[in-house]
């Protein structure tokens, strides 16, 4: 089945990165857009940005364009993102999700998500 | 004011009729847009739902059930989502997005509690 499988939960002091990868499998991963969303707690979906897995070109949102940086890895049907300048509004579960119908909003699946905490 | 304005949460009883609004800043026009709506039950990642853009061109996501259904207010400049047939597991998250200068723009979201 489709799948996509995040890395673990992070803890960051401000100033500092986190790079969060996302593996997918049961589909071919270089024909479908990946996503990047997050949330904060308690609060709601924010949209980052997508990469495009066959090219490699990624589109960022411009709050976080500077920021942020995705990339993938076809050999192992991983996408990357990398948030640097951290600091506690970035604490968040970050999510990646599959572009299922190209260009659509039908965001499916979803990642389980990864909790990046950033705190001194 | 933000692109899209949902109430925070509503209330409604098992087996009636929920309809959740998401309204367009106003100069955004509801009917040139895509709506669409995901479901985030806690602990969870979002679902994807269904998109709507009229009676003729819309859609229903893998396994959504029909009582999940969309529509627009031009009057209201507002998206909704319809959920008939209220059932406890419905009570969750709702959120509608859309596209909107170059980015993806999701409302706030509406807390659904049924009871």
């Amino acid at each position: 089945q489709v799948q996509l499988v995040q890395s673990g939960a992070e803890v960051k002091t401000p100033g500092s990165s986190v790079k969060v990868s996302c593996k997918a499998s049961g589909y071919t991963f270089t024909g479908y857009n990946l996503h990047w969303v997050r949330q904060a707690p308690g609060q709601g979906l924010e949209w980052m940005g997508w990469i495009n897995p066959n090219s490699g070109g990624a589109n960022y949102a411009q709050n976080f364009q500077g920021r942020v940086t995705m990339t993938r890895d076809t050999s192992v049907s991983t996408v990357y993102m990398f948030l640097s300048r951290l600091t506690s509004d970035d604490t968040a579960v970050y999510y990646c999700t599959r572009d299922a119908q190209g260009g659509s909003g039908w965001f499916d699946p979803w990642g389980q998500g990864s909790l990046v905490t950033v705190s001194s | 004011q933000a692109v899209l304005t949902q109430p925070s949460s509503l209330s409604a009883s098992p087996g009636a009729s929920a309809s959740l609004t998401c309204t367009l800043r106003s100069g955004i026009n509801v009917g040139a847009y895509n709506i669409y709506w995901y479901q985030q039950k806690p602990g969870s990642p979002p679902q994807y739902l269904l998109r709507y853009k009229s009676d003729s061109d819309k859609q229903q996501g893998s396994g959504v059930p029909s009582r999940f259904s969309g529509s627009k207010d031009a009057s209201a400049n507002a998206g909704i989502l319809l959920i008939s047939g209220l059932q406890s597991e419905d009570e969750a998250d709702y959120y509608c997005m859309i596209w909107h200068s170059s980015a993806w723009v999701f409302g706030g979201g509406t807390k659904l509690t049924v009871l």
